[in-house]
């Protein structure tokens, strides 16, 4: 069955920092991936999705995300952290399978 | 704004009892997808409709049932509720049922099972 997987529950960062999370995927063909963000109290928010094509997938607010075949990984990153960027941010492939979460907190 | 819309935002009930909940998809959205949301399970995928047609099913249990209704829009129905139901219902719609086919949230409804 496919899955996807979050490493790290909690991620903190410095404001300005690199944002760094990690998605892993377990699938025999390729799938289609995407980020979503969930701000408080609210529902959740596409960020980006990679279908097929380029690797390097942009997306909204200056977040990007790398597919990489050989490491099953489908990770988000942003140059700069900023305040506003403070959410929960979910993985999830075509089958509607989220991975658990990363909580993201930005450090003054 | 996402363009989906739920209702009630907040349902407090009591164990045992029936609710439904409401959901709006995007204008010309014909998929609609249910999850539920809880601090131990996540987000769970519940069930999916495409054009009144269920389409997918997830980790619905028997005392959950949904449909879409011809304008569209979906209820969740939730009977005999326990303790354990107490979670944020989202429901999400995409343009059809393709699986690259991204999904608009909607803002939830909070069940409080009492």
């Amino acid at each position: 069955a496919q899955s996807v997987t979050q490493l790290g529950s909690h991620v903190s960062v410095s404001e300005g920092a690199l944002v760094l999370l990690r998605c892993n995927y377990s699938s025999s063909v390729p799938p289609y991936l995407f980020w979503y963000v969930q701000y408080p109290n609210q529902g959740l928010q596409l960020l980006l999705k990679y279908t097929t094509g380029a690797t390097l997938v942009k997306g909204i607010n200056g977040f990007e995300a790398e597919f990489k075949k050989s490491e099953t990984s489908f990770h988000l990153t942003k140059p700069s952290a900023h305040m506003s960027d403070a959410a929960e941010y979910f993985c999830a492939d075509e089958k509607l399978t989220f991975g658990t979460g990363t909580r993201l907190t930005i450090i003054p | 704004d996402s363009g989906v819309t739920q209702t009630p935002k907040h349902l407090i009930t009591a164990t045992g009892q029936r609710v439904t909940l409401r959901c709006s998809p995007r204008s010309g959205d014909l998929s609609v997808y249910w999850y539920q949301q809880s601090l131990d399970q996540g987000l769970q995928f519940l069930i999916q409709y495409y054009n009144g047609e269920e389409r997918a099913k997830g980790n619905i249990l028997e005392r959950f049932s949904a449909q879409q209704f011809p304008d569209l829009h979906s209820e969740l129905n939730l009977s005999s509720l326990e303790l354990g139901d107490s979670a944020l219902y989202f429901c999400a719609s995409s343009v059809a049922w393709g699986d690259s086919y991204e999904q608009y949230f909607g803002p939830g409804t909070r069940l409080t099972v009492t």
